[in-house]
C-alpha cells in the first residue's frame, strides 16, 4: 500500500497563475484533509472532507477550493496564487473516529510551493 | 476555541541523555491528544495518543506521554535518545467535527537537534 500520495513534489509559481495539488489515499478511509505548514506556525487546516460528496472549511480556506473526486482522491486548487501562499502542503486521510477513540491521520510527504 | 502550546521552539539534547517535551492544551472537553514526528522533507507520522484510560501512554520509538489533566498537559518524554530521534515534534488535540470525523488542531512545533 502506498499510503497517501501527494503530486508534485515541488512547484514554482507566479503570481497570478492557478494550479491543483493532487492528493490520493489507498486505505479506504472517509475522511480527507488539507493543511498547510509554514515556519514557526504548525500545521493549519485548510479544508477537510469528511466523507465523499462533503466538504468544509477548516482554519485558513481563504484563496483555496477543494474538490472531493471519490474517496479515494482529494485536490486543492489555488486559482490566483499570492506570495502568502508559499508553504508546504500536506494532505491527510483518517477514518471515522470510531467508539474506541480517535482515529490517527495518516499523511502524505508534501508539497513544497514557491509563489514568486 | 481549542489551542495547543508547545513552549520550546528549539531543545539540543545530547545523544543518551534524557528528553521531556512540553505540550499544554486548551479544550473544554474531555481531549484526545496526539504526539507526531516530522523528519526532514516528511510528513508526520504519529507516535502516540491518548484518549482515556491510563495517563500514561506508551508510543513507537520508545517514546512515552503522560496526560496531566489538572496541569493541562501532555508531555513527551524518551529515557535515552537516539541521533535518529532528530526531527520535529508536534502535539496536537483532536476534536469532532459536526461530521463526525476528526478534526486536528496542531502545536507549532519543538525542533528536536540531538549532538553526539
Amino acid at each position: 500500500n502506498a499510503g497517501v500520495t501527494q503530486t508534485p513534489k515541488f512547484q514554482v509559481l507566479k503570481t497570478g497563475q492557478s494550479m491543483t495539488l493532487q492528493c490520493a489515499q489507498d486505505m479506504n478511509h472517509n475522511s480527507m484533509y488539507w493543511y498547510r505548514q509554514d515556519p514557526g506556525m504548525g500545521l493549519r487546516l485548510i479544508y477537510y472532507s469528511a466523507s465523499e460528496g462533503t466538504t468544509d472549511k477548516g482554519e485558513v480556506p481563504n484563496g483555496y477550493n477543494v474538490s472531493r473526486l471519490n474517496k479515494r482522491e482529494f485536490s486543492l486548487r489555488l486559482e490566483s496564487a499570492a506570495p502568502s501562499q508559499t508553504s508546504v502542503y500536506f494532505c491527510a486521510s483518517s477514518e471515522v473516529r470510531l467508539a474506541g477513540g480517535p482515529n490517527e491521520q495518516f499523511f502524505g510527504p508534501g508539497t513544497r510551493l514557491t509563489v514568486l | 476555541a481549542q489551542s495547543v502550546t508547545q513552549p520550546d521552539i528549539h531543545i539540543t539534547v545530547s545523544e543518551g541523555a534524557s528528553l521531556e517535551l512540553r505540550c499544554n492544551y486548551s479544550y473544554g472537553a474531555t481531549p484526545y491528544l496526539f504526539w507526531y514526528v516530522q523528519s526532514p522533507g516528511q510528513g508526520l507520522q504519529l507516535l502516540l495518543k491518548y484518549f482515556s484510560g491510563d495517563t500514561l501512554v506508551q508510543g513507537i520509538k520508545g517514546f512515552e506521554a503522560e496526560f496531566k489533566r489538572s496541569q493541562s498537559s501532555f508531555n513527551l518524554r524518551k529515557p535515552s535518545v537516539h541521533w535518529s530521534d532528530a526531527a520535529e515534534y508536534f502535539c496536537a488535540v483532536g476534536f469532532l467535527s459536526n461530521f463526525g470525523n476528526e478534526k486536528l488542531t496542531f502545536g507549532t512545533g519543538t525542533r528536536l537537534t540531538i549532538i553526539p
